[in-house]
């Protein structure tokens, strides 16, 4: 079984849906827990970064981490073509230095126009 | 600020070929790491350095090896490329207590 398990997809969903990605995990160390973006042929970039549990939002975005259900999410309000993207969850433990980073597959979004 | 640049951006190698993929950051930021993404996989880490000067083994570390050549560069060589290498290579950095920037990435193909 992998570290962390994401939905491939592909989703496909209209224009101005909410949409939500999740990911599940099974190391209970994890503390640090991040939503990257990723255009088709580009790097990873970052969308969003939590700490422990709870909620952060940053305009349409909004992460969701429950960490006795060993769950976090990603939803996205008021969804645009230009969120076509592949969504990567990814999450590490306390790490001094270096944090290694354990990924979900990725999922695959297209927002229809 | 370039960011984090990686070089090449494409190569194509045969079997048993060696190269090296290069990397830097002008971020100034501590450690660096490899990274590999294939179809289904997500992104698995190769090796990492937490500081200048320390290289570590992350989860698929078989068949690469790393130098770190000085704080703000990273570079990945292949010995003797396999065709179960061929994949897109992602360098990253990242500040103590931050987050990992991604560079743009160089894609391989080994026959």
């Amino acid at each position: 079984q992998k570290e962390v398990e994401q939905d491939p997809g592909p989703l496909s969903v209209p224009e101005g849906a909410i949409v939500s990605l999740n990911c599940t995990y099974s190391n209970s160390a994890f503390q640090y827990f991040m939503w990257y973006r990723q255009y088709s042929r580009k790097g990873p970039e970052l969308l969003m970064y939590t700490y422990s549990s709870g909620n952060k939002e940053d305009g349409r975005f909004t992460a969701q981490v429950d960490k006795s259900s060993k769950y976090i999410s990603l939803f996205i309000r008021d969804s645009q073509p230009s969120d076509s993207a592949t969504y990567l969850c990814a999450m590490s433990d306390i790490i001094q230095g270096a944090q290694k980073l354990v990924f979900g597959q990725g999922t695959r979004l297209t927002i229809n126009p | 600020n370039a960011g984090v640049t990686q070089t090449p951006k494409f190569q194509v190698l045969k079997t048993g070929q060696s190269m090296t993929l290069q990397c830097a950051q002008d971020m100034n930021h501590n450690s660096m790491y490899w990274y590999r993404q294939d179809p289904g996989m997500g992104l698995r880490l190769i090796y990492y350095s937490a500081s200048e000067g320390t290289t570590d083994k992350g989860e698929v570390p078989n068949g690469y090896n790393v130098s770190r050549l000085n704080k703000r560069e990273f570079s990945l060589r292949l010995e003797s490329a396999a065709p179960s290498q061929t994949s897109v290579y992602f360098c990253a950095s990242r500040l103590a207590g931050g987050v990992q920037y991604f560079g743009p990435g160089t894609r391989l193909t080994v026959t």
